[in-house]
């Protein structure tokens, strides 16, 4: 069994939509809880990051972290088909430096 | 502020051949990690380097080395190709400062082909 557990989709909603994308780990010293947006032919991009558990809004983006089940999500308001992209999950240790163990992806489609 | 720079973008190699990849991380950037990214198994870590020094290292086999020089900038080398090791090579760089694990700056990678 993966550390990190990611439906892969693909994921395809209307454009205006609220997109849920989550995960599940079975790590309890995860304490950094990332997501990356990855579009086709390129590297992942940063695009939340939360220490420890809460919820974390940026924008159309809000970021929530619950230790206690093990599970992460990453909602999309007003989704756009700019939104259209693989969604990757990431999460490390403290003293792990900059080894992340990241979920497989949930590949995304909005459609206009 | 320029991003990270990996070279070459795309090769095509042969099996039992060797092959190296550059990675420039961004300016002010002590860290740098690789990650291979295949369909089935997603992004997996390699390793990273921290001021010319390994800090931490994934489970691949010895074939799989690195090294980084006194400007940051870092390689990676696969010796004796296999098939499976067709992929996209990812180059992260990052502060490397203690309590910013995973906040991670990627190249657009290096795709590989083995033949």
């Amino acid at each position: 069994q993966k550390e990190v557990e990611q439906d892969p989709g693909p994921l395809s909603v209307p454009e205006g939509a609220i997109v849920s994308l989550n995960c599940t780990y079975s790590n309890s010293a995860f304490q950094y809880f990332m997501w990356y947006r990855q579009y086709s032919r390129k590297g992942p991009e940063l695009l939340m990051y939360t220490y420890s558990s809460g919820n974390k809004e940026d924008g159309r983006f809000t970021a929530q972290v619950d230790k206690s089940s093990k599970y992460i999500s990453l909602f999309i308001r007003d989704s756009q088909p700019s939104d259209s992209a693989t969604y990757l999950c990431a999460m490390s240790e403290p003293g792990g430096y900059q080894k992340v163990t990241f979920g497989t992806g949930t590949k995304l489609q909005v459609i206009p | 502020k320029a991003g990270v720079t990996q070279t070459p973008r795309y090769l095509i190699k042969t099996r039992g051949q060797q092959v190296t990849l550059s990675c420039s991380p961004i300016s002010g950037h002590r860290s740098v990690s690789w990650y291979q990214q295949t369909p089935g198994q997603g992004l997996q870590f390699l390793f990273e380097y921290f001021s010319e020094t390994q800090r931490n290292k994934g489970n691949f086999p010895g074939r799989f080395s690195g090294r980084q020089f006194s400007n940051s900038r870092s390689e990676m080398n696969v010796s004796t190709l296999e098939l499976g090791d067709s992929a996209l090579y990812l180059c992260a760089s990052s502060s490397g400062l203690a309590g910013y694990g995973g906040e991670l700056f990627f190249g657009e990678g290096s795709r590989l082909t083995v033949l």
